[in-house]
């Protein structure tokens, strides 16, 4: 299967920071890419499908300005949360559409 | 787009005994159904699929069954084993997008 790693595994910011977190496929070229987010105890929640060199289709009710998408090459994909506020803070996953779904191991955004 | 739901969301079980947990979906087109495994401050980990064509599907212990008029389909787990617990999703893939269901708990008491 694909092997997805995310950068960094661990962020605190302070609000009104903007954050990047990196998720690269390291074995397979991945032309979609997709970023969840999860709070806890609750389900992932596909915020969107993120595609190599084009625009990002985001999910109804995620903002688009807020969470910046950037699919500039078939093993990278960013996504960058502008202005981060505490409400912000989650586990945000990304994944590989390969033969199924391979995960990355998940950053976890902090912001006070 | 598809909804998918999940029960039930925590299950506790003896070692040994066996644990079901249902999903049922809303969208037809929905053609391959995995699920996945997440354990604490972990990735989730795929552990068994099974696509619209196929009506179960099993790996050792665990089984996949799928019931498309219905539109649900549910995971068995046998002889379960403490390192079985963790917190079980359910997806449905739809247009190249998987949605998950809200999670089942799992506690396998020894």
């Amino acid at each position: 299967g694909a092997v997805v790693s995310q950068h960094p595994s661990w962020v605190i910011c302070k609000s009104g920071t903007s954050v990047k977190i990196e998720c690269r496929s390291l074995d397979f070229q991945a032309t979609t890419m997709f970023w969840y987010r999860q709070f806890p105890k609750q389900s992932l929640m596909l915020m969107a499908t993120s595609n190599e060199g084009s625009k990002a289709t985001y999910e109804q009710g995620v903002e688009k300005d807020k969470f910046l998408i950037n699919h500039a090459s078939l093993t990278l994909s960013t996504l960058t949360v502008t202005s981060a506020h505490p409400e912000d803070s989650s586990f945000y996953i990304c994944s590989v559409r390969a033969e199924t779904q391979y995960f990355g191991p998940g950053t976890r955004l902090l912001v006070l | 787009g598809e909804n998918v739901e999940q029960h039930p969301s925590t299950l506790s079980v003896q070692e040994g005994d066996s644990a079901v947990i249902k999903c049922t979906y809303s969208d037809s087109a929905s053609n391959y159904f995995p699920w996945y495994k997440q354990e604490l401050g972990k990735r989730p980990q795929l552990i068994i699929d099974i696509r619209s064509n196929v009506g179960e599907k099993k790996d050792q212990r665990i089984a996949v069954t799928l019931n498309k008029t219905a539109k649900h389909f549910s995971l068995h787990i046998t002889e379960t084993q403490p390192e079985d617990s963790a917190v079980y999703f359910c997806a449905a893939n739809n247009f190249n997008k998987f949605y998950f269901g809200s999670g089942t708990k799992l506690n396998v008491k020894p």
